[in-house]
């Protein structure tokens, strides 16, 4: 299966920590990503992991993978409105002599001042 | 440094009217190219892709059709566009062997 779930909203308060997690299907997965979308404006790479990896750390972005529960978390510390988007996370695969890339619906990170 | 560029930025276009959105990469060679749509509130769905000239992979069937006339061009195309062809239209690359996939800054579609 090739399905990527995330949850469609979050709310957070300034200064807090947000959490957005996301599972997926496929165990061969290669490649797992954390895209911002801004609004209306294309899709920036935060961060991604490697699948032999369990987490990664970048600033005020943590990323966790659990292999075992097909689970993967960006978590952002001390959340600003800056940090107010949606949020996708996406799987690769190999297919075909090209990596294909699966997105999740996206989660509305809302961050109340 | 490898850029990506689409456009027009917004287009609004009557029903039955033609399509053609346009993207470029500059800085990297024979990428593989993408195109994705993202319909309002809800996530991308992969439209096309391509690993070379000439070379187009369809992932869903509908309206549009997708052509790439140079290495590093490639242009989502309709003969007469559908209300429901309204949407967001991303671009993207990757390398040929690599796993990241970069995005251009979106192409608003709306069909009246």
């Amino acid at each position: 299966g090739e399905d990527v779930e995330q949850s469609l909203f979050l709310s957070v308060r300034e200064g807090d920590s947000s959490v957005i997690n996301c599972t997926y299907t496929d165990s061969s997965s290669t490649y797992l990503y954390w895209y911002k979308q801004e609004p209306g404006a294309g899709l920036q790479l935060l961060t991604y992991i490697f699948s032999n990896m369990d987490m990664k750390q970048d600033q005020r972005l943590t990323v966790l993978l659990n292999k075992k529960d097909k689970h993967l978390s960006l978590r952002i510390a001390d959340t600003q409105t800056g940090d107010s988007a949606i949020y996708f996370c996406a799987e690769t695969l190999p297919s075909g002599g090209y990596q294909k890339v699966t997105f999740g619906t996206g989660t509305k990170l809302q961050v109340i001042p | 440094s490898q850029t990506i560029h689409q456009w027009p930025a917004t287009l609004v276009q009557p029903v039955g009217s033609p399509l053609s959105l346009e993207c470029t990469v500059e800085g990297t060679s024979n990428p593989n190219l993408y195109w994705y749509r993202q319909a309002a509130g809800r996530g991308l769905q992969l439209l096309f892709y391509s690993v070379g000239i000439g070379q187009i992979s369809s992932e869903v069937p509908q309206n549009l059709s997708a052509s790439r006339p140079q290495d590093r061009q490639f242009i989502l195309s309709s003969k007469k566009l559908l209300l429901s062809d309204s949407g967001f239209y991303l671009c993207a690359w990757s390398t040929g062997s690599g796993n990241t996939i970069y995005f251009g800054e979106g192409s608003w579609l709306t069909v009246v």
